[in-house]
């Protein structure tokens, strides 16, 4: 059983474009957002993460967006650069934020 | 320093042997974790220690168990290793407790398992 949906399963983003992820999720008691970065041959590390009380969260060319009542969350990345080619995965929590469940993750390859 | 550190990178063995997987965090934290990354890159959580007690443990085979000897060590032990198995199994830690905030949670390199 999937909680998180994630798509598309890879993307293709020419340099300076917009690359945008999206995420839908089941449970209603998920109240933790976060997005991680994995480059090849590495584990993943935290890019950004929101709280369902806001709609969006801006991190330097990374921004999170929040649709609660669709229960949907995206990453948009402005910009793209060739080094921000990694797979991403969005992720979700309830209460302590310690058991995260991940979507299936999307890799991007941003070309010159 | 490395955060997060794992040994060994890489594992090749034959199916039945045993296997153990050893996670070493020098961030303070008081919560490890285990999590495996099957072939199509899915990450799924297997379990998770809060100061040496196990409070997260998902549906995975007793044929794996983790140790964790003190908060800044945990270890994954595989018993009869199956061709399944092959994977690449991540420790990660956090600060967050088991009623902790929505901690970041910061992963190890990763040890790539190949079950022949």
């Amino acid at each position: 059983q999937q909680q998180v949906k994630q798509s598309p399963q890879s993307l293709i983003v020419q340099k300076g474009g917009i690359s945008i992820i999206n995420c839908a999720y089941e449970n209603t008691a998920f109240d933790y957002f976060p997005w991680y970065q994995q480059f090849p041959g590495k584990g993943p590390a935290l890019l950004i993460a929101i709280r369902p009380d806001v709609s969006e969260k801006k991190e330097g060319r990374f921004t999170i967006s929040f649709n609660k009542s669709a229960k949907q969350f995206s990453l948009h990345i402005m910009d793209s650069q060739p080094g921000d080619s990694a797979t991403y995965f969005c992720a979700a929590s309830t209460g302590g934020g310690n058991k995260l469940t991940f979507g299936t993750g999307t890799q991007l390859k941003v070309e010159l | 320093d490395t955060a997060v550190s794992q040994t060994p990178k890489y594992l090749v063995t034959q199916m039945g042997n045993d296997k153990s997987i050893k996670c070493e965090q020098n961030l303070g934290h008081d919560t490890m974790y285990w999590y495996k990354q099957d072939s199509k890159k899915f990450l799924k959580i297997m379990f998770s220690y809060n100061n040496k007690e196990l409070i997260i443990n998902e549906t995975v085979p007793n044929r794996f168990s983790p140790k964790s000897p003190d908060k800044a060590h945990l270890n994954l032990h595989i018993n009869s290793l199956e061709l399944g198995d092959s994977a690449v199994y991540f420790c990660a830690s956090s600060q967050g407790g088991i009623s902790g905030g929505r901690e970041t949670q910061y992963f190890g390199p990763g040890t790539r398992l190949l079950v022949l």
